[in-house]
């Protein structure tokens, strides 16, 4: 089974901390992706990666960037937390194999609170 | 930009009754198409896809799904809900060249009530 990772499941920050939010997939996926989730809004995307040091702004990128050194590490990184930056944040991956029918994994979620 | 349009924010059904979570897309294009469950506390699972094989989707746990062009619905059904459906339930679209992005519904929240 395919099984992606988050460092945390639930974090609390103050504002104007720097967040690293960790996330490792076991199944050798070329493509990762971070989203948040919010009530009534569902998942929107962030960034996402399609390969070691690649990465692609998603719908809501301002306030984060991103790091893929390695293949299966793909983290997420508010420079200086604000409060509107409080969510559920998700991590997921996918194959290129089978084209456009690919899913994606999910990881379990980080509920990060920024105070 | 191609979306899905998830009818109803909130379900409530019986245990034992049918489910219908309605979804609707807009494109031009036959587009790729999936419903993501999310259990409480819970990452999403994919429930089923549409590949263009079949209109008719059957997925896990039960559930089926059925593409409509003529309507660009691509509606979720189970014959008998059951407590453990209780969850969030997320529409999902590629569009056609879009690469590797996904438009999320704003998600069905289903209850079973006993």
């Amino acid at each position: 089974d395919v099984k992606v990772t988050q460092s945390s499941r639930y974090l609390v920050k103050r504002t104007g901390e720097k967040v690293f939010l960790e996330c490792v997939q076991d199944m050798d996926h070329e493509n990762m992706f971070w989203y948040r989730q919010d009530p009534g809004l569902g998942l929107r995307l962030i960034y996402f990666s399609y390969d070691v040091k690649m990465k692609e702004k998603g719908d809501i990128p301002e306030g984060y960037s991103v790091s893929r050194e390695k293949k299966e590490r793909f983290s997420l990184i508010l420079e200086s937390a604000s409060t509107n930056q409080t969510s559920m944040y998700l991590c997921a991956s996918s194959t290129l194999g089978a084209g456009v029918y690919n899913e994606q994994f999910f990881g379990p979620g980080t509920r990060l609170t920024v105070l | 930009a191609q979306s899905v349009t998830q009818l109803d924010s909130h379900v409530s059904v019986s245990e034992g009754t049918p489910v219908l979570l309605r979804c609707n897309y807009s494109s031009s294009y036959s587009p790729s198409l999936f419903w993501y469950v999310q259990h409480p506390n819970k990452g999403l699972q994919l429930l089923l896809k549409y590949t263009s094989a079949a209109t008719l989707v059957k997925g896990i746990n039960g559930f089926e799904a059925e593409f409509k062009k003529s309507e660009t619905s691509f509606h979720l059904t189970k014959p008998s809900a059951h407590m453990s459906d209780a969850a969030e339930y997320f529409c999902v679209v590629r569009p056609p060249n879009s690469g590797y992005a996904l438009n999320f519904g704003k998600g069905t929240s289903l209850l079973v009530t006993p």
